[in-house]
């Protein structure tokens, strides 16, 4: 199946600062990436999706302001966490998909564990 | 309102056994099923996928069950494994016109015992 990196795999940093989430698509082009949110024993929650040049729509209770994403390249979005809380501490997750193909489906990336203390 | 309910919540089979995953959707636009494996720490894994067309698809000890006129569609895990243990999510989206997000079961945590 398709490879989605993430990095970084875990990361800790102090309330107030930014922290930057680089999602990658390793051997296909994906136009589509969407980024999710995972608390502890429960499931997954879309927070954004990206295209590829164009700004991410962002799901409802969301604040794009907060939670930056950045679709730069076919393989390659950002997420940027700006001003990080405790609040923010979560496993984020990416994915990506091309379109266009019938029978593709979305792939994941291994997520990156988020602690702000 | 959740789009996909999934069920049970958690499940413990003994080694060998048949594990049995169900879930049911609201959306009759949904044309893609896919079935993911996450272990803890890790992010989800695609398993096996179904579309509507079909009403079961098999690789290896995987099969997925599908029934359109119900709405349902469940995972059958065969000659379940303790490496089986994990938590398993289905999901459902529309694929054919458009290119919307996975929208995700809550999930089910399945632990194989010896």
């Amino acid at each position: 199946g398709a490879v989605v990196s993430q990095h970084p795999s875990r990361v800790i940093c102090k309330s107030g600062t930014s922290v930057k989430i680089e999602c990658r698509s390793l051997d296909f082009q994906a136009t589509t990436m969407f980024w999710y949110r995972q608390f502890p024993k429960k499931s997954l929650m879309l927070m954004a999706t990206s295209n590829e040049g164009s700004k991410a729509t962002y799901e409802q209770g969301v604040e794009k302001d907060k939670f930056l994403i950045n679709h730069a390249s076919l393989t390659l979005s950002t997420l940027t966490v700006t001003s990080a809380h405790p609040e923010d501490s979560s496993f984020y997750i990416c994915s990506a998909r091309t379109s266009g193909r019938v029978q593709e489906t979305q792939y994941f990336g291994p997520g990156t564990r988020l602690l702000v203390l | 309102q959740q789009q996909v309910k999934q069920s049970p919540q958690s499940l413990i089979v003994q080694k060998g056994g048949i594990s049995i995953i169900n879930c049911a959707y609201e959306n009759t636009a949904f044309d893609y099923f896919p079935w993911y494996q996450q272990f803890p720490g890790k992010g989800p894994a695609l398993l096996i996928a179904i579309r509507p067309d079909v009403s079961e698809k098999k690789e290896g000890r995987f099969t997925i069950s599908f029934n359109k006129s119900a709405k349902q569609f469940s995972l059958h895990i065969m000659d379940s494994q303790p490496g089986d243990s994990a938590t398993y999510f289905c999901a459902a989206s529309i694929h054919r016109g458009g290119n919307t997000p996975l929208v995700f079961g809550k999930g089910t945590r399945l632990s194989v015992i010896a």
